[in-house]
């Protein structure tokens, strides 16, 4: 149950598009087309931004997109906005009823 | 719409037990399985334990193992998490959570500290 691996940090200006990765194993992100993406904004619960890789919730704008190749998936954010500064996490589900969570990214726009 | 609501959360000497509970409502909670996910102050989100709908089938995280267990009753619409040999890192808000593949819906959360 090792973590999923996810930079630390991340920035862009206004407008601009910045991609988060999260690295998993053949375990988990190779493995399963169940890896979503979390939004956390501070002192507030998670709120879902993309799940099945690259599917969104409705009421979630289309500038967040996601993908998915070998054991690596991304997050990608265009059109950066002042209100995506946030912390991003992504989770897969890894076999067993059991999941598992990236260290969580933190998004800054400049 | 989906409401989670959990309680339970305070202090509790190392050592200690505590039960959190997680109230459902906003959809048939008999339905779907559900998830406990913690998040120590200032770190990231960890998952704790998933129950299936039923009950009858459960899994938790190998930091937690022998120590926690969870539990559901659909005729109450609630979720809890029986939690025993209390440590510091247990320390963290516990968020009950909608889904087993996907976990949609996230309650506020409850704190539980772990201090003497």
């Amino acid at each position: 149950q090792s973590a999923l691996t996810q930079p630390p940090s991340a920035s862009g200006s206004p407008g601009q598009s910045v991609i988060i990765p999260c690295t998993g194993t053949s375990s988990d992100v190779g493995a399963y087309n169940y890896v979503s993406w979390y939004q956390q904004h501070p002192g507030k619960a998670p709120k879902l931004m993309i799940y099945e890789v690259s599917k969104r919730p409705s009421g979630v704008p289309d500038r967040f997109s996601g993908s998915k190749s070998g054991n690596t998936a991304s997050l990608t954010v265009s059109g950066l906005q002042a209100e995506d500064e946030a912390d991003y996490y992504c989770s897969s589900y890894a076999g067993r009823n059991t999941l598992v969570f990236g260290g969580g990214t933190k998004l800054t726009v400049l | 719409e989906v409401q989670l609501l959990e309680s339970g959360g305070g202090l509790v000497q190392p050592g200690g037990s505590l039960r959190l509970s997680c109230a459902a409502s906003g959809f048939n909670f008999s339905n779907h399985a559900m998830t406990w996910v913690r998040q120590a102050p200032g770190r990231g989100l960890e998952w704790v334990s998933t129950i299936l709908s039923t009950g009858g089938t459960s899994n938790c995280a190998d930091s937690v193992k022998g120590r926690f267990t969870i539990s559901r009753d659909n005729s109450k619409n609630s979720l809890y998490l029986q939690m025993s040999s209390l440590g510091a890192e247990d320390t963290a808000v516990y968020y009950c959570a909608k889904g087993r593949l996907i976990v949609d819906q996230w309650g506020q959360g409850t704190l539980v500290t772990v201090s003497s």
